[in-house]
Protein backbone atom coordinates (compact mmCIF):
# COMPACT_ATOMS: atom_id res chain seq x y z
CA UNK A 1 0.00 0.00 0.00
CA UNK A 2 1.23 3.24 -1.16
CA UNK A 3 -0.41 5.49 1.59
CA UNK A 4 -2.33 7.57 -1.74
CA UNK A 5 -5.72 7.03 -2.28
CA UNK A 6 -7.68 7.74 -5.54
CA UNK A 7 -11.27 7.34 -5.40
CA UNK A 8 -13.22 6.25 -6.90
CA UNK A 9 -11.30 3.08 -8.82
CA UNK A 10 -13.69 2.82 -11.83
CA UNK A 11 -15.99 5.10 -13.86
CA UNK A 12 -18.29 4.28 -16.51
CA UNK A 13 -19.38 7.79 -18.10
CA UNK A 14 -21.04 8.84 -21.12
CA UNK A 15 -19.76 11.66 -23.94
CA UNK A 16 -19.90 15.13 -22.80
CA UNK A 17 -20.51 14.71 -19.30
CA UNK A 18 -18.23 15.94 -16.20
CA UNK A 19 -16.49 13.99 -13.46
CA UNK A 20 -14.83 14.50 -10.70
CA UNK A 21 -11.23 12.19 -9.14
CA UNK A 22 -9.96 12.78 -6.55
CA UNK A 23 -6.84 11.80 -4.31
CA UNK A 24 -5.75 11.82 -0.77
CA UNK A 25 -1.90 12.15 -0.75
CA UNK A 26 0.47 10.04 1.58
CA UNK A 27 0.87 11.66 5.14
CA UNK A 28 2.86 14.29 5.06
CA UNK A 29 3.35 14.72 1.67
CA UNK A 30 2.59 18.11 0.52
CA UNK A 31 3.35 17.86 -3.39
CA UNK A 32 0.38 15.88 -5.80
CA UNK A 33 0.89 15.28 -9.63
CA UNK A 34 -1.54 13.87 -11.64
CA UNK A 35 -0.81 11.61 -14.51
CA UNK A 36 -2.83 9.91 -17.53
CA UNK A 37 -2.33 6.68 -18.53
CA UNK A 38 -3.51 5.69 -22.44
CA UNK A 39 -2.65 2.96 -24.74
CA UNK A 40 -1.92 5.67 -27.41
CA UNK A 41 -0.30 7.92 -25.42
CA UNK A 42 1.29 5.95 -22.80
CA UNK A 43 2.07 7.76 -19.06
CA UNK A 44 1.66 11.60 -19.42
CA UNK A 45 1.98 14.60 -16.76
CA UNK A 46 -0.78 16.65 -16.46
CA UNK A 47 -0.83 18.72 -13.67
CA UNK A 48 1.33 19.34 -10.23
CA UNK A 49 0.18 21.18 -6.80
CA UNK A 50 2.40 22.25 -4.11
CA UNK A 51 0.91 22.48 -0.71
CA UNK A 52 -2.33 23.93 -2.23
CA UNK A 53 -0.77 25.79 -5.32
CA UNK A 54 -0.56 24.94 -8.79
CA UNK A 55 3.36 24.60 -9.51
CA UNK A 56 3.51 22.87 -13.05
CA UNK A 57 1.33 21.72 -16.44
CA UNK A 58 2.10 19.13 -18.37
CA UNK A 59 -0.15 17.91 -21.34
CA UNK A 60 -3.62 18.83 -19.61
CA UNK A 61 -6.54 19.85 -21.88
CA UNK A 62 -8.59 22.92 -21.48
CA UNK A 63 -11.36 21.10 -20.29
CA UNK A 64 -9.28 19.03 -17.31
CA UNK A 65 -8.74 21.02 -14.37
CA UNK A 66 -7.72 20.45 -10.76
CA UNK A 67 -6.68 21.95 -7.28
CA UNK A 68 -5.88 21.11 -4.05
CA UNK A 69 -7.42 21.77 -1.06
CA UNK A 70 -6.31 23.07 2.18
CA UNK A 71 -5.78 19.45 3.53
CA UNK A 72 -3.65 18.59 1.00
CA UNK A 73 -6.28 16.04 -1.18
CA UNK A 74 -6.54 16.79 -4.82
CA UNK A 75 -9.27 16.85 -6.91
CA UNK A 76 -9.18 16.37 -10.89
CA UNK A 77 -12.35 17.74 -12.89
CA UNK A 78 -12.88 16.32 -16.58
CA UNK A 79 -15.68 18.27 -18.50
CA UNK A 80 -17.03 17.98 -21.79
CA UNK A 81 -15.77 14.21 -22.12
CA UNK A 82 -15.06 12.50 -25.50
CA UNK A 83 -14.08 8.88 -25.92
CA UNK A 84 -10.54 9.60 -26.03
CA UNK A 85 -10.60 10.75 -22.58
CA UNK A 86 -10.85 6.74 -21.76
CA UNK A 87 -7.85 5.71 -19.66
CA UNK A 88 -5.99 5.28 -15.98
CA UNK A 89 -5.40 8.15 -14.25
CA UNK A 90 -3.13 8.37 -11.81
CA UNK A 91 -2.19 10.71 -8.88
CA UNK A 92 0.69 10.67 -7.20
CA UNK A 93 2.62 12.29 -4.35
CA UNK A 94 6.00 13.42 -2.71
CA UNK A 95 7.22 14.67 -0.21
CA UNK A 96 8.45 18.19 -2.01
CA UNK A 97 9.15 19.43 -5.43
CA UNK A 98 10.79 22.80 -4.46
CA UNK A 99 12.50 24.36 -7.95
CA UNK A 100 16.54 23.73 -7.27
CA UNK A 101 16.51 21.42 -4.55
CA UNK A 102 18.58 19.16 -6.41
CA UNK A 103 19.09 17.28 -3.18
CA UNK A 104 15.65 15.77 -2.93
CA UNK A 105 15.88 14.79 -6.25
CA UNK A 106 15.55 10.62 -5.44
CA UNK A 107 12.28 11.90 -4.20
CA UNK A 108 10.38 9.09 -5.21
CA UNK A 109 6.68 9.61 -5.91
CA UNK A 110 4.26 7.55 -4.56
CA UNK A 111 1.25 6.44 -6.61
CA UNK A 112 -2.27 5.50 -5.73
CA UNK A 113 -3.98 2.48 -7.67
CA UNK A 114 -5.38 4.81 -10.45
CA UNK A 115 -9.20 5.63 -11.24
CA UNK A 116 -10.03 3.87 -14.29
CA UNK A 117 -12.33 6.45 -16.56
CA UNK A 118 -14.42 4.79 -19.53
CA UNK A 119 -15.96 7.38 -21.58
CA UNK A 120 -19.04 5.20 -23.53
CA UNK B 1 12.48 13.98 -29.62
CA UNK B 2 11.80 11.37 -26.83
CA UNK B 3 13.31 11.80 -23.23
CA UNK B 4 12.96 8.52 -22.56
CA UNK B 5 13.24 5.51 -25.08
CA UNK B 6 12.41 2.04 -24.03
CA UNK B 7 13.17 -0.25 -27.15
CA UNK B 8 11.73 -3.25 -26.20
CA UNK B 9 8.07 -3.68 -26.02
CA UNK B 10 8.42 -7.05 -25.18
CA UNK B 11 11.05 -9.07 -23.48
CA UNK B 12 10.66 -12.71 -22.30
CA UNK B 13 12.56 -14.51 -19.80
CA UNK B 14 13.04 -17.77 -17.89
CA UNK B 15 12.57 -18.48 -14.55
CA UNK B 16 15.62 -18.12 -12.50
CA UNK B 17 17.59 -16.35 -15.17
CA UNK B 18 18.87 -12.48 -15.05
CA UNK B 19 16.99 -10.41 -17.49
CA UNK B 20 17.63 -6.67 -18.75
CA UNK B 21 15.52 -4.02 -19.94
CA UNK B 22 16.54 -0.90 -21.72
CA UNK B 23 16.09 2.30 -21.29
CA UNK B 24 18.06 5.40 -23.09
CA UNK B 25 17.37 9.11 -21.57
CA UNK B 26 17.96 12.70 -23.27
CA UNK B 27 18.37 15.58 -21.43
CA UNK B 28 20.84 18.83 -21.61
CA UNK B 29 20.41 19.24 -17.29
CA UNK B 30 23.29 18.30 -15.16
CA UNK B 31 21.37 17.67 -12.38
CA UNK B 32 18.48 14.42 -12.87
CA UNK B 33 17.56 11.34 -11.44
CA UNK B 34 16.26 8.12 -12.73
CA UNK B 35 13.50 5.67 -11.47
CA UNK B 36 11.89 2.20 -12.50
CA UNK B 37 8.47 1.50 -11.69
CA UNK B 38 6.48 -2.11 -12.35
CA UNK B 39 3.29 -1.89 -13.12
CA UNK B 40 1.32 -5.62 -12.94
CA UNK B 41 -1.92 -6.55 -14.09
CA UNK B 42 -3.63 -5.00 -11.61
CA UNK B 43 -2.79 -1.64 -12.57
CA UNK B 44 -1.38 -0.01 -9.75
CA UNK B 45 2.71 1.47 -10.10
CA UNK B 46 5.14 0.09 -7.50
CA UNK B 47 8.46 2.47 -7.13
CA UNK B 48 11.54 -0.11 -7.86
CA UNK B 49 14.64 1.79 -8.11
CA UNK B 50 16.66 5.11 -7.87
CA UNK B 51 19.46 6.52 -9.51
CA UNK B 52 20.77 10.22 -9.49
CA UNK B 53 22.76 11.67 -12.15
CA UNK B 54 25.61 12.11 -9.62
CA UNK B 55 25.59 9.25 -7.80
CA UNK B 56 29.13 7.27 -8.19
CA UNK B 57 27.80 3.88 -7.78
CA UNK B 58 24.79 2.09 -9.44
CA UNK B 59 21.88 1.61 -7.77
CA UNK B 60 21.20 -1.74 -6.26
CA UNK B 61 17.50 -2.61 -4.50
CA UNK B 62 17.78 -6.15 -3.65
CA UNK B 63 17.18 -8.32 -7.10
CA UNK B 64 16.98 -5.10 -9.09
CA UNK B 65 20.25 -3.15 -9.92
CA UNK B 66 20.49 -0.23 -12.45
CA UNK B 67 23.62 -0.32 -14.91
CA UNK B 68 24.13 3.45 -15.22
CA UNK B 69 25.94 4.94 -18.17
CA UNK B 70 26.21 8.46 -18.04
CA UNK B 71 28.25 8.65 -21.02
CA UNK B 72 25.69 6.92 -23.05
CA UNK B 73 22.75 8.26 -21.19
CA UNK B 74 21.58 4.79 -20.23
CA UNK B 75 19.80 3.21 -17.13
CA UNK B 76 18.69 -0.17 -17.98
CA UNK B 77 16.66 -2.05 -15.16
CA UNK B 78 18.49 -5.82 -14.73
CA UNK B 79 16.14 -7.91 -12.85
CA UNK B 80 18.45 -11.03 -11.52
CA UNK B 81 16.42 -14.47 -10.37
CA UNK B 82 13.37 -13.83 -12.21
CA UNK B 83 10.33 -15.00 -10.78
CA UNK B 84 6.98 -15.47 -11.76
CA UNK B 85 5.55 -12.12 -10.15
CA UNK B 86 8.23 -10.16 -12.06
CA UNK B 87 5.87 -10.65 -15.58
CA UNK B 88 4.24 -6.77 -15.60
CA UNK B 89 5.21 -3.97 -17.31
CA UNK B 90 8.12 -1.72 -16.59
CA UNK B 91 8.27 1.80 -16.76
CA UNK B 92 11.83 3.78 -16.75
CA UNK B 93 11.00 7.66 -16.03
CA UNK B 94 13.33 10.76 -15.43
CA UNK B 95 12.81 13.72 -13.04
CA UNK B 96 15.38 16.46 -14.55
CA UNK B 97 16.69 19.23 -11.84
CA UNK B 98 15.27 22.11 -13.60
CA UNK B 99 11.70 20.95 -13.07
CA UNK B 100 9.14 20.67 -10.83
CA UNK B 101 9.67 17.34 -9.91
CA UNK B 102 6.94 15.72 -12.89
CA UNK B 103 8.31 12.05 -13.93
CA UNK B 104 8.37 11.70 -17.88
CA UNK B 105 8.02 8.30 -18.72
CA UNK B 106 9.74 6.06 -21.53
CA UNK B 107 6.35 4.00 -22.83
CA UNK B 108 7.42 0.61 -21.06
CA UNK B 109 8.59 -2.63 -21.33
CA UNK B 110 6.53 -5.85 -21.06
CA UNK B 111 8.13 -9.02 -19.54
CA UNK B 112 6.79 -12.15 -19.09
CA UNK B 113 8.59 -14.84 -17.20
CA UNK B 114 8.09 -17.85 -18.25
CA UNK B 115 8.13 -21.04 -15.72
Amino acid sequence: DSGVTQTPKHLITATGQRVTLRCSPRSGDLSVYWYQQSLDQGLQFLIQYYNGEERAKGNILERFSAQQFPDLHSELNLSSLELGDSALYFCASSLTADRGEAGIMNTEAFFGQGTRLTVV
Amino acid sequence: AQKITQTQPGMFVQEKEAVTLDCTYDTSDPSYGLFWYKQPSSGEMIFLIYQGSYDQQNATEGRYSLNFQKARKSANLVISASQLGDSAMYFCAMREGGSQGNLIFGKGTKLSVKP
